[in-house]
């Protein structure tokens, strides 16, 4: 089995919706982080979770909001999602940061259209 | 403000030849710089990785080239295969920091046979 899921892979939504993205890790790992994908901007950092009480805005956290409901479960949601939000989102996982810790492990993606 | 300036966008080599991705830095307070390669329908995954006491580390066909001075490093894929048709993402975090990977732009490569 994947160590990092997330579901759903795609989705459609409409203009205003809420929608909620979800991410299970089996890998043990206490911080989390959900990225978006864009052609030509690579990368980019929307929040990280470092525990389950401990959540931290990226560089792009306008528009999204986050809940860590276990050490192992983390989920984004758009409140109310406009076109631009259109992307691929990944959820990943790292140990704590030190010699050979700082792996990230990311998941498979969520495909997102906001129409 | 992007941190980590990739280049080339896109690249198209031969099978057998060898394709150089350049990534370039500012901030000189990174100590980690990793290279996740991804392929298409998948999350990107650590490819290597190397910190700035070392000016190259080879992996198998991946070599990862290391200049602090002029604050860039690149990746070298020798004896490029199909196989390594993928899009190369160059990072950069400062790991007694939070840790965070700041990422480029992204690499896709196309190795044609």
């Amino acid at each position: 089995d994947a160590d990092v899921t997330q579901t759903p892979r795609n989705r459609i939504t409409k203009t205003g919706k809420r929608i909620m993205l979800e991410c299970s890790q089996t890998k043990g790992h206490d911080r989390m982080y959900w990225y978006r994908q864009d052609p030509g901007l690579g990368l980019r950092l929307i929040y990280y979770s470092f525990d389950v009480k401990d959540i931290n805005k990226g560089e792009i956290s306008d528009g999204y909001s986050v809940s860590r409901q276990a050490q192992a479960k983390f989920s984004l949601s758009l409140e109310s999602a406009i076109p631009n939000q259109t992307a691929l989102y990944f959820c990943a996982t790292s140990a704590h940061p030190g010699t050979g810790r700082e792996t990230q492990y990311f998941g498979p993606g969520t495909r997102l259209l906001v129409l | 403000q992007q941190q980590v300036k990739q280049s080339p966008q896109s690249l198209i080599v031969q099978k057998g030849g060898i394709p150089i991705i350049n990534c370039a830095y500012e901030n000189t307070a990174f100590d980690y710089f990793p290279w996740y390669q991804q392929f298409p329908g998948k999350g990107p995954a650590l490819l290597i990785a190397i910190r700035p006491d070392v000016s190259e580390k080879k992996e198998g066909r991946f070599t990862i080239s290391f200049n602090k001075s002029a604050k860039q490093f690149s990746l070298h894929i020798m004896d490029s295969q199909p196989g390594d048709s993928a899009t190369y993402f160059c990072a950069a975090s400062v790991t007694s920091n939070t840790g965070k990977l700041i990422f480029g732009q992204g690499t896709t490569l196309q190795v044609k046979p």
